[in-house]
């Protein structure tokens, strides 16, 4: 069984662009979820899709979107970058209902110059 | 506001010897999870712990949630230096509201496992 694949795995933007990150749950796996891991902040929630909807959101900046498409699919979205978000991003696909285990995926190092 | 603490944070032990890492978090929730991290890596699921009581064991690792008293502990029994790692341990939100896969982390806890 495939595990959760994330694209690109690198990533160097410099300050003001915007970047799309991508995340392919395990098959039949309906909830995805983002996080950002940073040495200072540690791993934080970003948000969580299930079926397309977003279920929950962490306390990020308006700059920090995502959606999920109808395959479950995940993409996060960043516009206008800073340094600061510079980062590991994470993604972690489950069934859906909360007691489920949780998967991550190899991650997207993002670095803004 | 659901808060996760984890100690300690850098853990130095000799090869055989056991130790066991804390997790402390400040509000209820009805699940919790210890992942592995190794360098550069994603994070790894150890076990996942649902109910007040619940013990797990893979290897030389032992997971343990107390709910009554908010707090999950990882003991390492024998310890090799391939245990060497970062170890996180995540509490569930309780969004009561609706249904939520939101995960507060603790801070994690650098285990170097020395020869």
């Amino acid at each position: 069984k495939a595990g959760v694949t994330q694209t690109p795995r690198y990533l160097i933007k410099t300050r003001g662009q915007q970047v799309t990150l991508s995340c392919s749950p395990i098959s039949g796996h309906r909830s995805v979820s983002w996080y950002q891991q940073t040495p200072g902040q540690g791993l934080q929630f970003l948000f969580e899709y299930f079926s397309e909807t977003q279920r929950n959101k962490g306390n990020f900046p308006g700059r920090f979107s995502g959606r999920q498409f109808s395959n479950s699919r995940s993409e996060m979205n960043v516009s206008t970058l800073e340094l600061g978000d510079s980062a590991l991003y994470l993604c972690a696909s489950s069934l859906g209902d909360r007691y489920n285990e949780q998967f991550f995926g190899p991650g997207t190092r993002l670095t803004v110059l | 506001e659901l808060k996760v603490e984890q100690n300690p944070l850098f853990l130095s032990m000799q090869e055989g010897k056991n130790y066991t890492i804390y997790c402390n978090y400040s509000t209820t929730s009805d699940r919790l999870y210890w992942y592995r991290q190794d360098p550069g890596k994603s994070l790894e699921s150890l076990f996942v712990l649902l109910s007040n009581g619940a013990v797990k064991q893979e290897g030389r690792l032992m997971a343990s949630l107390d709910t009554k008293a908010r707090l999950s502990t990882l003991h390492i029994t024998a310890a090799v230096h391939d245990l060497s790692a970062t170890y996180f341990c995540a509490v569930g939100f309780m969004n009561y509201g609706g249904a939520t896969n939101k995960l507060i982390f603790g801070t994690g806890t650098l285990l170097a496992v020395q020869p």
